[in-house]
């Protein structure tokens, strides 16, 4: 399957800081990846479509300034999580997207820990 | 909206047991139905996936899935599971340019 990149793997952060998220698509020219947020023991949850050149289109409830979405380029989406809160802390992936066999590639996720 | 409901939280299994892990979804429209594994310490990986055509479909590492239109249920299946397939097993639905919607996930657990 298609290879899909996350950086850092692991971060951990200070309350009141931004941290950057990274999500490269290696195989392949992801017009549209997506973000999800994993708690423990629990399922992905949707967080936003991030679509190449144009704005993210976020889930009902996740908040759009809170989790900056760039997706600069065909294989590159960034997840910026700003003015990062303990309650931040989790497991996010994202995937990218192949629209020629309506298949989604995931990234191994990046694990985020706010003190 | 559309959901999906996988009935079994917790699967504890012997090895060479068979598995069945249900998976039901709620939508009315054309669905691409998925299951992917996660591994521990491991990303989500694609298992198997079914679009249209033979409804039972074969995946990697023995697994299967059988489409059942009329019960809205994609069920995965494995005659004989290995101490290797102890993960997490997701089902998905795409119903729109991609975009999935996951069940809870159900936690397989093989003795050795």
């Amino acid at each position: 399957g298609a290879v899909v990149s996350q950086h850092p793997s692991r971060v951990i952060c200070k309350s009141g800081t931004s941290v950057k998220i990274e999500c490269r698509s290696l195989d392949f020219q992801a017009t549209t990846m997506f973000w999800y947020r994993q708690f423990p023991k629990q399922s992905l949850m949707l967080m936003a479509t991030s679509n190449e050149g144009s704005k993210a289109t976020y889930e009902q409830g996740v908040e759009k300034d809170k989790f900056l979405i760039n997706h600069a380029s065909l294989t590159l989406s960034t997840l910026t999580v700003t003015s990062a809160h303990p309650e931040d802390s989790s497991f996010y992936i994202c995937s990218a997207y192949f629209r020629g066999t309506d298949t989604q590639y995931f990234g191994p996720g990046t694990r985020l820990t706010v003190l | 909206a559309q959901s999906v409901s996988q009935h079994n939280h917790h699967v504890i299994l012997s090895e060479a047991a068979s598995l069945e892990l249900g998976c039901n979804y709620s939508y009315g429209g054309t669905v691409n139905l998925f299951w992917y594994v996660q591994y521990p310490g491991q990303h989500l990986q694609l298992l198997l996936k079914y679009f249209s055509g033979d409804p039972l479909v074969k995946g990697i590492k023995g697994f299967e899935a059988e489409f059942i239109k009329s019960k809205f249920s994609f069920n995965l299946r494995k005659p004989s599971v290995q101490w290797s397939d102890t993960a997490e097993y997701f089902c998905a639905v795409n119903t729109n340019a991609g975009k999935s919607t996951f069940g809870d996930g159900t936690t397989l657990t093989v003795k050795p």
